[in-house]
């Protein structure tokens, strides 16, 4: 079974810290990675992917790939009471017939106190 | 922007009802699919269509089924429903390619069946 583990927390951080969100991936065969944004009671939200290995920066947010560790990261700079909610990782995996679907982790919850 | 839409937010429903579930995306997507959410199992894909008239069975297909007619519209059925399918179903599309490509979420339906 192709897995995409996360911590799922709650990650307690203050209001203007960096939050380090984290996710580890099973299939050394996915390419792509995703990080969604989840409030409670809606649905995810696409923030940031990353296909290549390094940093890709979007605003306050920095994905982080590592292939050779199969490890994947969210950076959340200056940190916003906003930004409370939990977020999902996402991982490509191949099926059948050429079609991909997206493994995600359960989310880590994350709490921005003021 | 990317729109799927999803016919309804909140579903009540007895058990043996047959319950259809539809979702709409304007965007022409290849690719959709319909997941359940439920606290501390995370997001669970139930099928998925990367054609009209295709589908593919997902992680627990079991006590559902799909329709894809048209190209943007892709239905779930619940034949029989029972207690244990009490969850936030959500639906999402993505373009096909290469490259696993992101997947864009309707805002769920949250059934209920009593």
């Amino acid at each position: 079974q192709k897995e995409v583990e996360q911590n799922s927390g709650p990650l307690s951080v203050p209001e203007g810290a960096i939050a380090s969100l984290n996710c580890t991936y099973s299939d050394r065969g996915s390419q792509s990675f995703f990080w969604y944004r989840q409030y409670s009671g809606k649905s995810p939200e696409l923030i940031m992917f990353i296909y290549s290995n390094g940093d890709k920066e979007d605003g306050r947010f920095t994905a982080q790939l590592n292939k050779a560790s199969q490890y994947v990261s969210l950076l959340i700079r200056d940190s916003q009471p906003s930004d409370s909610a939990t977020y999902l990782c996402a991982a490509n995996i191949a099926v059948q017939g050429g079609s991909e679907k997206l493994v995600f982790g359960k989310g880590t919850k994350l709490t921005v106190n003021p | 922007d990317v729109k799927v839409t999803q016919s309804s937010r909140y579903l009540v429903k007895r058990t043996g009802e047959k319950v259809f579930l539809e979702c709409v995306q304007d965007m022409d997507h290849e690719n959709m699919f319909w997941y359940r959410q439920d606290p501390g199992l995370g997001l669970r894909l139930i099928y998925f269509s990367y054609d009209v008239k295709m589908k593919e069975k997902g992680d627990i297909p079991e006590g559902y089924s799909v329709s894809r007619e048209k190209k943007e519209r892709f239905s779930l059925i619940l034949e029989s429903a029972s207690t244990n399918q009490t969850s936030m179903y959500l639906c999402a599309s993505s373009l096909a390619g290469e490259m696993g490509r992101e997947q864009y979420f309707g805002p769920g339906t949250r059934l209920t069946v009593t």
